[in-house]
Order: structure tokens, then sequence, then C-alpha cells
């Protein structure tokens, strides 16, 4: 079984400038999650998709990041424009069914660098 | 909110070492507890999980008692190999309009050598 792909695995830009991380979770699970994860923190989530609905996006920071999951199955998360701050890898996961408590399946990241 | 501490690393151990990894939490309700893995260059993975008090989680010679009475879910492993050299987190799942929610510790980074 396939696990969850994420493109790019690594990514350099400049400070605002814009950036789009793509995730394929694994096939037929409902629930997709973005994390930040910072040098030294433990993953944090920023949003957290049901099919094709957010389910939690409160810390989202929205005036620079948006996702989409437009038909339910691989998402883009995108920064623009980028600050220093925003240097992380970017985790996403994904789970089923849907609702209580099931393992979360996580992908390799993309390692984000801001200049 | 629901929070969880670990200590910090790294930590520096010999092969076939006995290895405990504290782990706390808040919350204010009866969470799930789980330690994940993340070996280097992987994504996280599951390394065992306890959904209720005085449930026991093991996988891979790793074991770590859900403690209700002290809020705690330490790490431990009675030999330790150089390929468990790897950064364990701590997490706890709390429910969020219906769906789980995962809340993550900083991370230990636990370094074996030979």
């Amino acid at each position: 079984e396939a696990g969850v792909a994420q493109s790019p695995r690594y990514k350099i830009i400049e400070k605002r400038q814009s950036v789009a991380f793509w995730c394929n979770p694994i096939s037929g699970h409902a629930t997709l999650y973005w994390y930040q994860q910072i040098l030294g923190q433990g993953p944090k989530l920023l949003i957290q998709f049901q099919n094709n609905g957010v389910v939690d996006d409160s810390q989202l920071p929205k005036d620079r990041f948006s996702a989409e999951r437009l038909k339910g199955v691989d998402s883009t998360l995108k920064i623009q424009p980028a600050k220093l701050e925003d240097s992380a890898v970017y985790l996403c996961a994904s789970s089923f069914p849907s609702q209580g408590y099931n393992e979360q399946f996580f992908g390799p990241g993309t390692r984000l660098t801001v200049l | 909110g629901d929070s969880v501490t670990q200590m910090e690393g790294p930590v520096t151990l010999s092969e076939e070492a006995f290895l405990t990894i504290n782990c706390t939490y808040t919350a204010t309700g009866y969470p799930s507890l789980f330690w994940y893995v993340q070996y280097p260059g992987e994504g996280l993975q599951l390394l065992l999980k306890a959904t209720k008090a005085d449930d026991k989680g093991s996988n891979k010679g790793f074991e770590a008692t859900y403690r209700k009475e002290t809020t705690s879910f330490h790490l431990e492993k009675g030999s330790v190999q150089v390929s468990d050299s790897a950064v364990y987190f701590c997490a706890l799942s709390e429910m969020n309009t219906g769906f789980q929610k995962l809340v993550f510790g900083t991370g230990t980074r636990l370094l074996v050598s030979p």
C-alpha cells in the first residue's frame, strides 16, 4: 500500500515570495491534515479536512496561508507571501475512517527555507 | 488547551542500555496517548498507543503505561540498539468537533552509540 506522498521534498525561497506544497493521502483516507514543524518543536496542526470540507483551521495564519482539497483527495498548501518565520517542515497526514480515534499516517514532509 | 511536556534531549546512550524518556500531559478530558518516532529523513510513525488509564502500549521492545494519577506516559526500553536512534514525540489526542486532533510534545532526540 502506498503511503502519503508529498512534494517537493525541499524548497528554498526568498521572503515575500510564494510557495505551494502538494500532498496525496493514502487511498480511501477521508481525513487529511497539514502540520507545521519548526526546528526543535513538535508538529502543530495548521488545518484539518474531512473529505473536501475544513474541520479545523484555527491555527492557520489566514492572512498568508491557504489550503484546499477540491476533490476530497489530494491537497495543496500555499504560503503567500512567505516570511522568515515560515521556515519549517510541512507535514501532511491522513487517516481513515473519519471520526473518533484513528491512526494518522504521515508523509516525509517538505522542508521549507525562507531566506 | 491540552498540552504535552517531554524531557529535553539529546539522550545519549550506549547500545544495550536502559532507556526512559519522560512525558507528562495536561488535559481536561480523558485523552488517548501516543508515542511517535521520526527516523532521519523519514516521516513520523506511530510507535505505540494507550487509550485509557492503566493501559500499557508496547511495540518493538518499547513500552509506555498510561498513568492517570501522575498524568504521565513515560517511554521505556530495556536494551536500546543503534537503530533506535531517532526523535521520539509524545502526543495526546483530543476530540475537536467530533474529530481527533493530535497535540505533540517538542520531541526528544535519542542517540545510541555502539
